[in-house]
């Protein structure tokens, strides 16, 4: 099973900066098949990118997504207030599919 | 727009079975290369794959859960479920239903990418 280890486990920065999230596989994610999903309080995750840079349908341009292999980075170039939340990376090449821990990104 | 909503019993007694169903609405389930899939979180924890099903009926699972999962359609009904058998407190989580397309699916043993998700619903298990 592919483990992802995601860094860091919480991100504290302002509305306005820019937020860096990195998530690391065990073994190389074959053809790139990593994504990323924004989940709020009492919400489902949402997915933000496949692929590991394609964006979802309706997802805003602040949010990218890079990498392969072994390393993926998920980057959101202005933090909106609504941006704030946790963060899951997610292999679906390998079975089993596995998602990484979570990032929190919160208020600083 | 297709959308899912969960439903099932909230709490299961230790040793029993969950059963949860999912019921899709503004599209049928029944639609050629369509995948629909089950993903559980226990509280305050991550996200964790449980299993996939193919518009035919083949079922993907978890290894780690394979010999107490049963995941099924039901065409008539525009439904698929889940069923856990023999459960403990570590089942306690809530439960989503949710669709990978075919698209994001490039291996189904892996379950595939989720681009719609119900809201979920929290199961615990305790006597």
């Amino acid at each position: 099973e592919i483990v992802l280890t995601q860094s860091p486990g919480t991100l504290s920065l302002s509305p306005g900066e820019r937020a860096t999230l990195s998530c690391r596989a065990s073994q190389s994610v074959s053809n790139s098949h990593l994504a990323w999903y924004q989940q709020k309080p009492g919400q489902a995750p949402r997915l933000l990118i496949y692929g590991a840079s394609s964006r979802a349908t309706g997802i805003p341009d602040r949010f990218s997504g890079s990498g392969s292999g072994t390393d993926f980075t998920l980057t959101i170039s202005r933090l909106e207030p609504e941006d704030f939340a946790v963060y899951y990376c997610q292999q679906y090449r390998s079975s089993p599919g596995t998602f990484g821990q979570g990032t929190k990104v919160e208020i600083k | 727009q297709v959308q899912l909503q969960e439903s099932g019993p909230g709490l299961v007694k230790p040793s029993e079975t969950l059963s949860l169903t999912c019921t899709v609405s503004g599209g049928s389930i029944s639609i050629i290369s369509y995948y629909w899939g089950w993903i559980r979180q226990p509280p305050g924890k991550g996200l964790e794959w449980i299993g996939t099903i193919y518009h035919t009926g083949s079922t993907y699972l978890n290894p780690s859960l394979k010999s107490r999962v049963t995941i099924s359609l039901d065409t008539s009904n525009n439904q698929f479920s889940l069923r856990l058998h023999s459960v403990t407190a570590a089942d306690t989580a809530v439960y989503y239903c949710a669709r990978p397309p075919s698209v994001l699916v490039p291996a189904p043993g892996a379950g595939g990418a989720f681009d719609i998700w119900g809201q979920g619903t929290m199961v615990t298990v305790s006597s």
